[in-house]
């Protein structure tokens, strides 16, 4: 059974910084694209990031480019979201998904929450 | 880019059949041919219910299909239950619709 279970979601000020956390498993986590996918209060869903099995390509919304960055260790089957210079828009659920190419987001994890306020 | 278009609500009565519609542009939705389609509960995470436009996971009932034209993808649920009353969102080139809930009245 694939789980997926976000952590490191917490309440920050505005400009301020967090890590998530993914821990994946139930499949072979290595061989896999994987991203974050967000939704904020009442809102819909927006992709955030996502990168390639060895994590080498990268791909990011333009709304957090510079600011976080994503990345993956396949020895301990994590992935990772950090987020820096965090602003009032990036309150939201944090998904890590599992993506089976093609931007198809086939599992995704309970969600961890970021509130950015002062 | 700007999300893809979905009416904010639909509705209808168990065992009828109700269409979800997703607009987007050529750039997306009229040549992608992995347009995916997720339903969320409230308070739970999304779960994917179609793929590559008309494709159906492991264990999503067959009352559930997609389909599309131009550019505008759609969601079919047929012989609606009660259980199918939740939101549903469309997906193309990492791009989200604004969700549709679903209400069976």
């Amino acid at each position: 059974e694939v789980q997926l279970v976000e952590s490191g979601g917490d309440l920050v000020q505005p400009g301020g910084s967090l890590r998530l956390s993914c821990s994946a498993s139930g499949f072979t986590f290595s061989s896999i694209w994987m991203a974050w996918v967000r939704q904020a209060p009442g809102e819909g869903l927006q992709w955030v990031a996502n990168l390639n099995q060895d994590g080498k390509k990268k791909y990011y919304v333009d709304s957090v480019k510079g600011r976080f960055t994503i990345s993956r260790d396949n020895a301990k089957k994590s992935l990772y979201l950090q987020m820096n210079s965090l602003r009032d828009e990036d309150t939201a659920i944090y998904y890590c998904v599992t993506d089976r190419g093609y931007d198809t987001f086939e599992n995704w994890g309970q969600g961890t929450r970021v509130t950015v306020s002062s | 880019q700007s999300a893809l278009t979905q009416p904010p609500s639909a509705s209808g009565s168990p065992g009828q059949s109700v269409t979800i519609s997703c607009t987007g542009t050529s750039s997306d939705v009229g040549n992608d041919n992995h347009v995916s389609w997720y339903q969320q509960y409230p308070g739970k995470a999304p779960k994917l219910i179609i793929y590559e436009v008309n494709e159906r996971p492991s264990g999503v009932p067959d009352r559930f299909s997609g389909s599309k034209s131009g550019n505008t993808a759609s969601l079919t649920v047929s012989g609606l239950q009660a259980e199918d009353e939740a939101d549903y969102y469309c997906s193309s080139r990492r791009l989200f619709g604004g969700g549709t809930y679903l209400t069976v009245l």
